[in-house]
């Protein structure tokens, strides 16, 4: 069965510094890769996606792929109280999507 | 305008009822989607249409069946509603149908609660 696993956390970083969320997948397949971020009571919004290995950047967040080792992570830059939310990690291969079951962060002031 | 939005937001309802959730979109896309999250946060996709063809019927009870009258609409229905049905059910749509280079737009939500 293929899966996607992320610590559940929560994760609390302080103000300012680099948040690193990681997610493993068990699909050697896997084609395409999604950072969502989910406020609570709200629905998933996409941050980024990266389709090839290396890092992709786009603000103060970079995200990173590495297919040999089979995990995805998300960096957050400068980490604002504002980053406080959960943050999802799907995988796409073919016709399929397979989500994480997200990592809670709390950025402290 | 809201690109994907479903009604309603906050359901509560006994067991044994039928309800429905209503979603439409109007961003164009040809494919969308029914979630479920539970209180685990886990997201799991129930069901998929592409220009309201069925094309991702995840092992999901019959009790839920699907409708997409047209491409920007996805309604779903739930007979005979169980205690285990209460959930967050997310309303989505994407350009295409496949995992590659498609972002998929959620609605906002549906809290269902059966007691």
């Amino acid at each position: 069965q293929k899966e996607v696993e992320q610590n559940s956390g929560p994760l609390s970083v302080p103000e300012g510094a680099i948040a690193s969320l990681n997610c493993t997948y068990s699909d050697r397949g896997s084609q395409s890769f999604f950072w969502y971020r989910q406020y609570s009571g709200k629905s998933p919004e996409l941050i980024m996606f990266i389709y090839s290995n290396g890092d992709k950047e786009d603000g103060r967040f970079t995200a990173q792929l590495n297919k040999a080792s089979q995990y995805v992570s998300l960096l957050i830059r400068d980490s604002q109280p504002s980053d406080s939310a959960t943050y999802l990690c799907a995988v796409g291969s073919n016709y399929q999507l397979i989500w994480g079951a997200g990592t809670k962060l709390i950025i402290k002031p | 305008d809201t690109a994907v939005s479903q009604t309603p937001k906050y359901l509560v309802t006994q067991m044994g009822n039928d309800k429905s959730i209503k979603c439409e979109q109007n961003l164009g896309h040809d494919t969308m989607y029914w979630y479920k999250q539970d209180s685990k946060k886990f997201l799991k996709i129930m069901f998929s249409y592409n220009n309201k063809e069925l094309i991702i019927n995840e092992t999901v009870p019959n009790r839920f069946s699907p409708k997409s009258p047209d491409k920007a609409h996805l309604n779903l229905h739930i007979n005979s509603l169980e205690l285990g049905d209460s959930a967050v059910y997310f309303c989505a749509s994407s350009q295409g149908q496949g995992a590659i280079g498609n972002t998929i737009y959620f609605g906002e939500g549906s809290w269902l609660t059966v007691v």
